[in-house]
């Protein structure tokens, strides 16, 4: 599975917007990008997934570069709800693709009053 | 959205026992659901893949005798920690999907305690 890479840690003030930031320079043609969250002591969340355009939905918005090799999740306006690990996954788009996610090590959002 | 759960959310049990989870999908039906471990700290760690009617597939290093899983319905899944120790401790979590194309829909966990 190609990988992708996210600083390990952000902060951010409470209702204002927060760009997180992947790197899959990897990315093959096929890939979806995922982006799911996990809050403390809970199971992941999906937030959002993309292919080549932009999209939104109504908890994020998700900017992916002409080149694939990068993509940015967008919170609008963060609340302290929103902080939690953000994950960056590559999902195979295939038709024999599993259908697994493989987690890396995520973004942990610090929310501040 | 659709709804995974996990029973019981939280076990503490002794060493040298066996502890069931169970993970449900409330509202679809998955042919396939997925067990994932997770230590303190750390990120997710995919186990297993639960297929309804046939045989797990485990991933590499994962013991399939200690970690028994059985997928006997469309909506329900079952890891078993057989001979648990301390070191099995840990936040195991399942998840669902109505179809390959689709989010994959997670449970709550359960944090498995072996003292």
């Amino acid at each position: 599975d190609a990988k992708t890479t996210q600083p390990n840690s952000m902060e951010s003030n409470e209702e204002e917007p927060v760009h997180l930031p992947c790197n899959h320079s990897t990315i093959s043609g096929t890939d979806y990008i995922h982006w799911y969250r996990q809050l403390p002591s809970q199971g992941p969340e999906y937030v959002i997934h993309g292919l080549t355009s932009n999209v939104n939905n109504r908890m994020a918005s998700l900017a992916i570069a002409e080149d694939r090799k990068s993509s940015t999740l967008i919170l609008h306006r963060a609340t302290l709800r929103d902080a939690a690990v953000y994950y960056c996954i590559l999902r195979g788009g295939g038709r024999n693709a599993g259908n697994m996610l493989t987690f890396g090590g995520g973004t942990r959002l610090m929310v501040k009053p | 959205g659709a709804v995974v759960s996990q029973h019981p959310s939280r076990v503490i049990c002794k060493s040298g026992t066996s502890v069931k989870i169970e993970c449900r999908s409330l509202d679809f039906q998955a042919t396939t659901m997925f067990w994932y471990r997770q230590f303190p700290k750390q990120s997710l760690m995919l186990m297993a893949t639960s297929n309804e009617g046939s045989k797990a597939t485990y991933e590499q290093g994962v013991e399939k005798d200690k970690f028994l899983i059985n997928h006997a319905s469309l909506t329900l899944s079952t890891l078993t920690v057989t001979s648990a120790h301390p070191e099995d401790s840990s936040f195991y979590i399942c998840s669902a999907s109505p179809g390959h194309f689709y989010e994959q829909y997670f449970g709550p966990g359960t944090r498995l305690t072996v003292t």
